[in-house]
């Protein structure tokens, strides 16, 4: 089946500005997460939605940036009044997990990311 | 603090064996993840280790030590396709991933 898609796949904007970056994740598939990764960098963790459960926003880096997922599906990820530092490659990833915590593989699969480049 | 690490890049030969290790320092462990990276590229999945020992998969094996807090991915015959990225991954005790920075691997013909 189709796998993780993001949108646009590169985005060049100008200080200020605000961004939308767009997740359609795996059908089924019910849990859904958004990274960050700088060059030469790992993986930094933003947000992540389970199902009808709250989503745990301990990762964004500040206000500025805010995510939803609408009908357990399609998540956008918001940047406002974006700034240099948060040029990066924006990674979305889904995974298939049955409930909050279950010891399970819940392997995550990821969309090809989205590059954002801040002038 | 919660902490992943990696070498930061590694270089092999075509057709070699090359291991790259992993330690790790998590508040909790449900299971260790490899992932592959190439450049410019998504992270695909690898392996996944939960119990202490070896699980091999084709060219690839995973090694986990829970008690030293320690895995290892190997690759054995090595082909020039093997150049990526390698992240390791650990699941802390609120499931979630903590990911190291990642290894470069770099294969030389």
């Amino acid at each position: 089946g189709a796998g993780v898609s993001q949108s646009p796949s590169n985005k060049v904007t100008e200080k200020g500005k605000d961004v939308e970056l767009r997740c359609d994740p795996i059908s089924g598939h019910t849990a859904l997460y958004w990274y960050r990764q700088s060059l030469g960098q790992g993986l930094e963790f933003l947000i992540y939605f389970q199902g009808n459960s709250a989503p745990d926003k301990s990762g964004l880096p500040s206000d500025r940036f805010s995510a939803e997922r609408t009908g357990g599906s399609v998540s956008t990820l918001t940047i406002q009044r974006t700034q240099q530092e948060d040029s990066a490659v924006y990674l979305c990833a889904s995974s298939f997990r049955r409930t909050l915590r279950r010891a399970s593989t819940d392997t995550q699969y990821f969309g090809p990311g989205t590059r954002l480049t801040v002038l | 603090g919660q902490n992943i690490d990696q070498p930061t890049e590694m270089t092999a030969t075509e057709g070699a064996i090359v291991q790259i290790n992993c330690t790790y320092q998590t508040s909790g462990f449900n299971g260790l993840f490899w992932y592959q990276q190439h450049a410019g590229e998504a992270p695909t999945f690898l392996s996944y280790n939960v119990l202490d020992g070896l699980e091999e998969k084709g060219r690839f094996s995973s090694f986990l030590s829970r008690s030293k807090g320690y895995s290892y991915l190997l690759l054995k015959e090595l082909q020039m396709k093997d150049s990526a990225s390698y992240l390791c991954a650990v699941k802390d005790s609120n499931y979630q991933l903590i990911w190291g920075a990642g290894t470069k691997l770099i294969i030389k013909p």
